[in-house]
């Protein structure tokens, strides 16, 4: 159980594109979702959380208009990335909470996404 | 007073060690301390949890040790195997609500043959 699903798994797309990644929570309801950054042997640098039918909430230094997130249902959430450059280039993983349960239940992490800007 | 301190960075063990991973945190708020299993190109995998009123807590191989007057926690790993090597990370989180994670800097190990 707990599984969650994340999509593109891999893309790579021109400079200027706009990405849209998927983040879906498979067999539990989750009403908050995590989206995590992660360089090259560096640990998870979290963006943003985000809840369910209302806005997410953006750690400090993100911007909130290039990192666009999207939480419309308890399964899925989308981060966009506009207009996107090389500097965005990077892993991005996606993680969900379950609904109804407590502080001590773990985050459930989807398997990340390989962007690659050119 | 937010950070997890993570060691060693990295770590090479024989097969069939024990190798040690520790963390250290400050904020006295976290009760919350799971340990993840990273392997290249993936998402972290909870391995075990821990919260601070229990000072040990196993499942299969693996072994979390909490010292919660030290404000540490460490990760044992029992007859450790190739298949093992990964990277590593420790979190934590407090009873804020919004369920967040402060990640460890992450261990990279390697086990072996």
């Amino acid at each position: 159980g707990a599984v969650v699903s994340q999509h593109p798994s891999w893309v790579i797309c021109k400079s200027g594109t706009s990405v849209k990644i998927e983040c879906r929570s498979l067999d539990f309801q989750a009403t908050t979702m995590f989206w995590y950054r992660q360089f090259p042997k560096q640990s998870l640098m979290l963006m943003a959380t985000s809840n369910e039918g209302s806005k997410a909430t953006y750690e400090q230094g993100v911007e909130k208009d290039k990192f666009l997130i999207n939480h419309a249902s308890l399964t899925l959430s989308t981060l966009t990335v506009t207009s996107a450059h090389p500097e965005d280039s990077s892993f991005y993983i996606c993680s969900a909470h379950q609904y109804g349960q407590g502080t001590y239940q773990p985050q459930h992490f989807g398997d990340g996404t390989r962007l690659s800007i050119l | 007073q937010q950070q997890v301190k993570q060691s060693p960075q990295s770590l090479i063990v024989q097969k069939g060690g024990i190798p040690i991973i520790n963390c250290a945190y400050e904020n006295t708020a976290f009760d919350y301390f799971p340990w993840y299993q990273q392997f290249p190109g993936k998402g972290p995998a909870l391995l075990i949890a821990i919260r601070p009123d229990v000072s040990e807590k196993k499942e299969g191989r693996f072994t979390i040790s909490f010292n919660k007057s030290a404000k540490q926690f460490s990760l044992h790993i029992m007859d450790s195997q190739p298949g093992d090597s990964a990277t590593y990370f420790c979190a934590a989180s407090s009873d804020s609500g919004t369920y967040k994670y402060i990640f460890g800097t992450g261990t990279r190990l390697k086990v072996l043959a």
